[in-house]
C-alpha cells in the first residue's frame, strides 16, 4: 500500500531531551516535508527536500533539523526540545513537488514537551 | 511567512444544502493552489491542484475555481452530506521556491 508513515504516533518527552520523529515513503518520491499545526494557525512549514542531500527551509524552522540521506526517509530531529514546540506534526511527500503534484500526508505526530 | 486567508473560519450547513467558501493568496509569483480536505482524526486529503487562472476542477460534488490575478479561489460543495463534515485547507505555492503555505482552513459542519 502507498503510504507515508511517520513514527511515534504519541510523543511526550522533557525540555532538552533530543527526539527524532521518523517518516518514510515508499512511492518514490522526490519530494518530503514537515509542518506542524498549532490551533488557529495553518500548517506551517518547518523544512522540505527536493531530493536527497538536498534540504531547505521552511517559514519555521528554528529548533529543528532535518536530514535526506535516503529517498525515501526524512526524519526531523528536535535537538534540544522546548515547550514552544508541543504541536501535532505532519510528514509530507509528492511525486514530483508541489508545483504539480498533491501531497500524501502521514498519519501525524502529537509532540508534548514538558 | 506569505498571507494566505480563509473565510469563513467555520459555518455550518443542513443537510442538503449547498455551500461554498473562500481561499484568498498572494496575486504576484503564482505558481499552483492546492486544496486539502482534514476530517478529524485523519490526515489531510488532497483535492485539487490547481495551475492556471480560470481553472475548474470537480471531484464528486465538490468543485473549486481560480482566479489568479485578483487572488481568489473558490471551493463549492453541492447538496451538502454529513460525511462533507470536515475542516477544508488551501495552501498556496509561489513560483519563486517549493514552499507550500497554507491557509487555517474553514471548518464545515454538516447537521442532518
Amino acid at each position: 500500500e502507498a503510504q507515508v508513515t511517520q513514527n511515534p504516533r504519541y510523543l511526550i518527552t522533557v525540555t532538552g531531551k533530543k527526539l527524532t520523529v521518523t517518516c518514510s515513503q515508499n512511492m518514490n518520491h522526490e519530494y518530503m516535508s514537515w509542518y506542524r499545526q498549532d490551533p488557529g494557525l495553518g500548517l506551517r512549514q518547518i523544512y522540505y527536500s527536493m531530493n536527497v542531500e538536498v534540504t531547505d527551509k521552511g517559514d519555521v524552522p528554528e529548533g529543528y533539523k532535518v536530514s535526506r540521506k535516503e529517498k525515501r526517509n526524512f526524519p526531523l530531529i528536535l535537538e534540544s526540545p522546548s515547550p514552544n514546540q508541543t504541536s501535532l506534526y505532519f510528514c509530507a511527500s509528492s511525486l514530483m513537488g508541489p508545483n504539480v503534484e498533491k501531497l500524501f500526508f502521514g498519519s501525524g505526530t502529537q509532540l508534548s514537551v514538558l | 511567512i506569505l498571507n494566505v486567508e480563509q473565510s469563513p473560519q467555520s459555518l455550518h450547513v443542513q443537510e442538503g444544502d449547498s455551500t461554498n467558501f473562500t481561499c484568498s493568496f498572494p496575486s504576484s509569483n503564482f505558481y499552483a493552489l492546492h486544496w486539502y480536505r482534514w476530517e478529524t482524526a485523519k490526515s489531510p486529503e488532497a483535492l485539487f491542484v490547481m495551475t492556471l487562472n480560470g481553472d475548474e476542477k470537480k471531484k464528486g460534488r465538490i468543485s473549486a475555481t481560480l482566479n489568479t490575478k485578483e487572488g481568489y479561489s473558490y471551493l463549492y460543495i453541492k447538496g451538502s452530506q454529513p460525511e462533507d463534515s470536515a475542516t477544508y485547507l488551501c495552501a498556496f505555492l509561489g513560483s519563486n521556491d517549493y514552499k507550500l503555505s497554507f491557509g487555517a482552513g474553514t471548518t464545515v459542519t454538516v447537521r442532518a
